[in-house]
């Protein structure tokens, strides 16, 4: 358990098919950070909420990405129009605000696009 | 962001201390050195973090060179289950505080 609950743990989808992931922190905590990750490579960052304000996007987020924390609490990202490309493992984070404090992860979805 | 250079592997023999070195000759005076460690099929998990002092914790110590170019991971006593890539971040003051990861070191634990 790393307090940080991730679903689905796999999804496989049919290109073009759109798709939802959720991240449900077990304790509240005010910043949730997204991050995607490929085979062999680090982490990549994509966006992140300061409690329900989505405050920063990355570049890798483009228009057919959409990412929600409605009440603070839990997140939902969307992938609409699925591509090959968007083959990875999605990564949901934790964390407060400042240098001096660690995220934490949850396990991340990993979906495939066929 | 301050960019980390990492060996990309390393082995180490179980029950050894495993030493994991990163430089970061360009890291900022305000900018914290972490250190997150991946096992296969799972997400990152925070191991230590230190600005300019040495840092122990149960899992690992952190030794930051004074003029704080670079750092050594310690794993004092490696086992099978510390097999994973290692990321050294150096995470700075941005907006976000996002962390920013690089390639990591792979470690293998051998019996």
């Amino acid at each position: 358990d790393t307090g940080v609950s991730q679903n689905p743990r796999h999804k496989i989808t049919k290109r073009g098919q759109n798709v939802t992931f959720r991240c449900d922190p077990i304790s509240e905590h005010n910043r949730l950070y997204w991050y995607r990750q490929t085979l062999g490579q680090g982490p990549e960052f994509l966006t992140y909420f300061q409690n329900e304000a989505q405050l920063e996007k990355s570049r890798l987020l483009s228009d057919r990405f959409s990412a929600e924390r409605p009440k603070g609490s839990f997140s939902t990202l969307e992938i609409q129009r699925t591509e090959q490309g968007d083959s990875a493992m999605y990564l949901c984070a934790i964390g407060q605000g400042g240098l001096n404090y660690g995220y934490t992860f949850g396990s991340g979805t990993r979906l495939t696009v066929v | 962001d301050a960019k980390t250079t990492q060996p990309p592997s390393m082995d180490c023999a179980e029950g050894r201390a495993a030493n994991l070195p990163c430089n970061h000759s360009t890291i900022s005076g305000n900018e914290y050195v972490y250190w997150y460690r991946q096992i296969h099929s799972q997400g990152p998990q925070y191991i230590i973090h230190g600005l300019k002092n040495n840092e122990t914790n149960e899992m690992a110590s952190l030794i930051i060179t004074e003029d704080r170019k670079s750092s050594t991971l310690i794993l004092p006593h490696a086992t099978l289950r510390d097999t994973a890539v290692y990321y050294c971040i150096v995470r700075s003051n941005n907006a976000g505080n996002m962390l920013t990861f690089g390639g990591g070191t792979r470690l293998m634990v051998k019996p």
